[in-house]
């Protein structure tokens, strides 16, 4: 079982805001510092559209944005666009010798 | 231009072996780890382990731990996924990635399109 909780699904209208939540419910997670957000549209394979919790990667939107606040971590559209619906996953890091990476339960995201 | 291209779809049997493959181009192959990733039908993404082609250094997730077997051959650039007797509940789409050299480095920037296995007798 994932110890990365997301709701599973989120609505917005055109030009809203919404927020994803990425909850840690897993002391197994260790410190939770290395958040990673992932869009995956159907048929195709995930990109990486925010890492270390808040950073963009050259090519991502501005429209995009992450945060983390104690053990939750968050992901913002602004501005929601028809070409943002899809599905969400948030990924977390640990440095442990066994488990390296968690995927989140994944959020899909719908465009009103 | 950073590549990973992955092979093609198979239709195999329960108890058959498979290896699928995961090559990557424009970039120094050994020096960024690789990583796996398993999606069931209709299903979330799942981490099943990762190796760093330079020295072979794996690891897995729990979960996959003996269920499978990763590997790499740098002098091809590709790395590998393999079953020694395949299940159903293998049916998936299997995604390898490169992790990033971004910031802490432990994010997955590219990925490859996905290679679809489907057991089924």
């Amino acid at each position: 079982q994932s110890a990365l909780t997301q709701p599973a699904s989120v609505s917005g209208s055109p030009g809203q805001s919404i927020t994803i939540s990425c909850t840690e419910t897993s002391s197994d997670v260790g410190g939770y510092n290395y958040v990673s957000w992932y869009q995956q549209h159907p048929g195709k394979a995930p990109k990486l559209m925010i890492y270390d919790v808040s950073n963009r990667p050259s090519g991502v939107s501005n429209r995009f944005s992450g945060s983390k606040s104690g053990n939750t971590a968050s992901l913002t559209i602004s501005g929601l666009q028809a070409e943002d619906e899809a599905d969400y996953y948030c990924s977390s890091y640990t440095s442990s010798s066994t488990l390296n990476y968690v995927f989140g339960t994944g959020t899909k995201v719908t465009v009103l | 231009e950073v590549q990973l291209v992955q092979s093609g779809a198979e239709v195999k049997k329960p108890g058959e072996s498979l290896k699928i493959s995961c090559k990557g181009s424009g970039y120094s192959f050994t020096r960024y780890w690789i990583g796996w990733v398993r999606q069931m039908p209709g299903k979330g993404l799942e981490w099943m382990g990762i190796i760093y082609p330079g020295d072979s250094d794996i690891r897995y997730s729990p979960s996959f731990q003996g269920q499978v077997t990763i590997s790499a051959d740098k002098s091809i650039s590709t790395a590998y996924l393999q079953w020694s007797s395949l299940k159903a509940s293998d049916t998936a789409m299997y995604y390898c990635a490169r992790r990033c050299s971004c910031g802490s480095g432990t994010s997955f920037d590219y990925w490859g399109q996905g290679t679809l296995v489907t057991v089924s007798s």
